[in-house]
């Protein structure tokens, strides 16, 4: 697609339940990069996928949180058995290659625990 | 590791403003410099970049010189309006081939820019 498209755009969800987020990146682009946006936190990096593969996952905060990518195209994000401290915007972003060219972020998943 | 300390916010300014984020890095090897901006209820987008020292990033009216002396990437904007107003990120890639980490992002700073 023309841009890194992300859904769904807002979740509320009850603590304890599971959620599934997911990202669609710009066709052809072949790293994916997940990231948790939390107020007065900035931003944090939770995982990076080279085609399929995510070499290091201990960005991940717990064993509750998922990813996975297929295809090289779709990834989702998966957080099992949500908690309050999970709510944070969850943002995705790809580029074409690791490295220097910038990527680019979709708008974001608004997740809240209640 | 990396990290990437930017100016603490919000930052006020008045229309027509100079504007000056300051952002300086920890890195090895020579990084890639990048400001990212984020509008209310958008994603982040690239504002400019820097991929080696002294090269000097520009958009928008927004510059930023890569300073590898002071290990700084200061985001400057010579007369701000108020459609500038968003939170403004500058972040790293490590020149030793970063891509498993990711970008390293620094906290924000909010610009608020009054008419």
């Amino acid at each position: 697609g023309a841009g890194v498209s992300q859904s769904p755009s807002n979740k509320v969800t009850e603590k304890g339940k599971d959620v599934e987020l997911r990202c669609d990146p710009i066709s052809g682009h072949t790293a994916l990069y997940w990231y948790r946006q939390s107020l007065g936190q900035g931003l944090e990096f939770l995982i990076y996928f080279q085609g399929n593969s995510a070499p290091d996952k201990s960005g991940l905060p717990s064993d509750r949180f998922s990813a996975e990518r297929t295809g090289g195209s779709v990834s989702t994000l998966t957080i099992q058995r949500t908690q309050q401290e999970d709510s944070a915007v969850y943002l995705c972003a790809s580029s074409l290659a690791q490295g220097v060219g910038g990527y680019t972020f979709g708008s974001g998943t608004r997740l809240t625990v209640v | 590791g990396d990290s990437v300390t930017q100016m603490e916010g919000p930052v006020t300014l008045s229309e027509e403003a100079f504007l000056t984020i300051n952002c300086t890095y920890t890195a090895t090897g020579y990084p890639s410099l990048f400001w990212y901006v984020q509008y209310p209820g958008e994603g982040l987008q690239l504002l400019l970049k820097a991929t080696k020292a002294d090269d000097k990033g520009s958009n928008k009216g927004f510059e930023a010189t890569y300073r590898k002396e002071t290990t700084s990437f200061h985001l400057e904007k010579g007369s701000v309006q108020v459609s500038d107003s968003a939170v403004y990120f500058c972040a790293l890639i490590a020149g030793s081939g970063g891509g498993a980490d990711g970008l390293t992002f620094g906290k924000g700073t909010h610009l608020i820019i009054q008419p």
